[in-house]
C-alpha cells in the first residue's frame, strides 16, 4: 500500500495563474481533506470532500476550489494564483472514526512557489 | 473563536523526558490530537483524546488533558534524537470536524 500519495512534489507557477495539485488517499479510506501550510505555521483547513462532495470548508477564498472522484482521489484547484498562495499544500485521507478507533495519514504534500 | 497556542521552541536531553505544552479556546472542542512533523516528510497523527478523558497513555506517549483550563500537553518518555521534529497540537469539535492546528513547537535534542 503506497499510503496517500501527492503529485507534483514541487510546482512554481507565476502570478495569476491557475494550478491543479492531485491526491490519492490510502487505500480503504474514503475521506480527503486539504490543507494549506505557510511556512513556520501550521496546517490550515481548506476544504474536506466526502463521497465526491464538499463536506466542510474553511476560510478560503473560492479561488480554492476541489473535486473528489469515484474512487476517492481529489484535487485541488487554485486560480488568479497570488504571491501569498505559497505554501506546502497537504492531503490527508480517513475514513472517519470507528468507535473510538480514528485513521488519518497526511501525504507528504506539494511545494508551490508563486513568482 | 478557534485557536489552538503552543510555545515555539523546547531543548530537551537525550535520555530526558520532553513535554510539550498547547493551550486551546474553544470550550466545545471534543477531539485533541498531537502530530509530529518531521523534516522534508509529511504530518503524523502520533495521538488523540476526547475532552472526556483526563490521561491518555500510548508506549513512550503520554497525554494529558485539563479540561476546565483548556490545557493540553504531551510527555514523550525517555526523549531520543529521533524525537527532534515539530509537534501540532490541534482540535476539533466533531468527528470528521475540520481540525484546527497550533503553529507547532519545534523539539530539539541536546546531546
Amino acid at each position: 500500500d503506497a499510503g496517500v500519495t501527492q503529485s507534483p512534489t514541487h510546482l512554481i507557477k507565476t502570478r495569476g495563474q491557475q494550478v491543479t495539485l492531485r491526491c490519492s488517499p490510502k487505500s480503504g479510506h474514503d475521506t480527503v481533506s486539504w490543507y494549506q501550510q505557510a511556512l513556520g505555521q501550521g496546517p490550515q483547513f481548506i476544504f474536506q470532500y466526502y463521497e465526491e462532495e464538499e463536506r466542510q470548508r474553511g476560510n478560503f477564498p473560492d479561488r480554492f476550489s476541489g473535486h473528489q472522484f469515484p474512487n476517492y482521489s481529489s484535487e485541488l484547484n487554485v486560480n488568479a494564483l497570488l504571491l501569498g498562495d505559497s505554501a506546502l499544500y497537504l492531503c490527508a485521507s480517513s475514513y472517519g472514526w470507528t468507535g473510538e478507533d480514528y485513521e488519518q495519514y497526511f501525504g507528504p504534500g506539494t511545494r508551490l512557489t508563486v513568482t | 473563536g478557534e485557536d489552538v497556542e503552543q510555545s515555539l521552541f523546547l531543548s530537551v536531553r537525550e535520555g530526558d523526558s520532553s513535554v510539550i505544552n498547547c493551550t486551546y479556546t474553544d470550550s466545545s472542542s471534543t477531539y485533541l490530537y498531537w502530530y509530529k512533523q518531521e523534516p522534508g516528510a509529511g504530518l503524523q497523527l502520533l495521538t488523540y483524546i476526547f475532552s472526556n478523558m483526563d490521561m491518555k497513555q500510548d508506549q513512550r506517549l503520554t497525554v494529558l488533558l485539563n479540561k476546565k483550563d483548556k490545557h493540553l500537553s504531551l510527555r514523550i518518555a525517555d526523549t531520543q534524537t529521533g524525537d527532534s521534529a515539530i509537534y501540532f497540537c490541534a482540535e476539533s469539535q466533531n468527528r470528521d470536524d475540520k481540525i484546527i492546528f497550533g503553529k507547532g513547537t519545534r523539539l530539539h535534542i541536546l546531546p
